[in-house]
């Protein structure tokens, strides 16, 4: 059973600092793996996915890893501002018939001014 | 604002009402997918349709039950629902199954409280 881990839960940061979040999943039998962001009562934002056979996507100031043999895949944020608060999350999904995604508990992140 | 809209946005409901949640989208997408999330955990998935028709059913009681009248719309009819059925419900869609380098895309949630 896949299993999608995210360290840390909270990371609070000052304004400008470069940061990674972390994601690790037990089978590395994935389709693809995807990032979303999630603002408080909203839903969810997609940020950046990442096919298997990929090892890594840039968006802006956000690029995303993946390294599907280790089960790990991690999102940076280059010169985090306070509009990036908000909890992060990873899903992976493994098999491409089904569409089903398997979410991390997600990393709250908060930029402070 | 997001591609897919949800109504309505928040919902209170006895137990032994009868109400539905909405999603529509208007990006041709023919995959569509309903999850629900309780408060600091992640989204589960419940169900997800296929063309109009249902592909998966995650083991969800009858209670819910989903429908898809068209491309566009996917509803979730509730019918005495219990207080721990209260939680955000997320509808999110995507290109088509088979195609997994599409993202799915999510509105914002209808958030539903049972009393």
């Amino acid at each position: 059973k896949q299993e999608v881990t995210q360290i840390p839960a909270a990371l609070s940061v000052p304004e400008g600092e470069n940061l990674v979040l972390n994601c690790s999943f037990t089978d590395s039998a994935i389709y693809n793996l995807q990032w979303f962001r999630q603002d408080p009562g909203k839903g969810l934002t997609s940020l950046l996915l990442i096919q298997s056979s990929q090892r890594e996507q840039t968006s802006g100031r956000l690029n995303a890893s993946l390294d599907k043999s280790s089960g790990r895949s991690t999102l940076y944020i280059a010169a985090s501002q306070p509009g990036d608060s908000a909890t992060y999350l990873c899903a992976v999904r493994g098999s491409s018939n089904t569409g089903k995604l398997i979410f991390g508990q997600g990393t709250t992140l908060q930029v402070k001014p | 604002d997001t591609e897919v809209t949800q109504t309505p946005k928040h919902l209170v409901m006895g137990m032994t009402n009868k109400k539905s949640l909405k999603c529509e989208q208007h990006m041709g997408h023919r995959a569509m997918y309903w999850y629900k999330q309780k408060a600091k955990k992640p989204p589960e998935l419940m169900f997800v349709y296929s063309y109009e028709k249902l592909s998966i059913n995650e083991s969800v009681p009858s209670r819910f039950s989903p429908e898809c009248p068209n491309s566009s719309l996917l509803n979730l009819h509730l019918h005495a629902l219990q207080p721990e059925d209260s939680a955000l419900y997320l509808c999110a869609s995507s290109q088509e199954l088979g195609m997994g380098n599409q993202p799915q895309h999510f509105g914002d949630g209808t958030r539903l409280s049972i009393l």
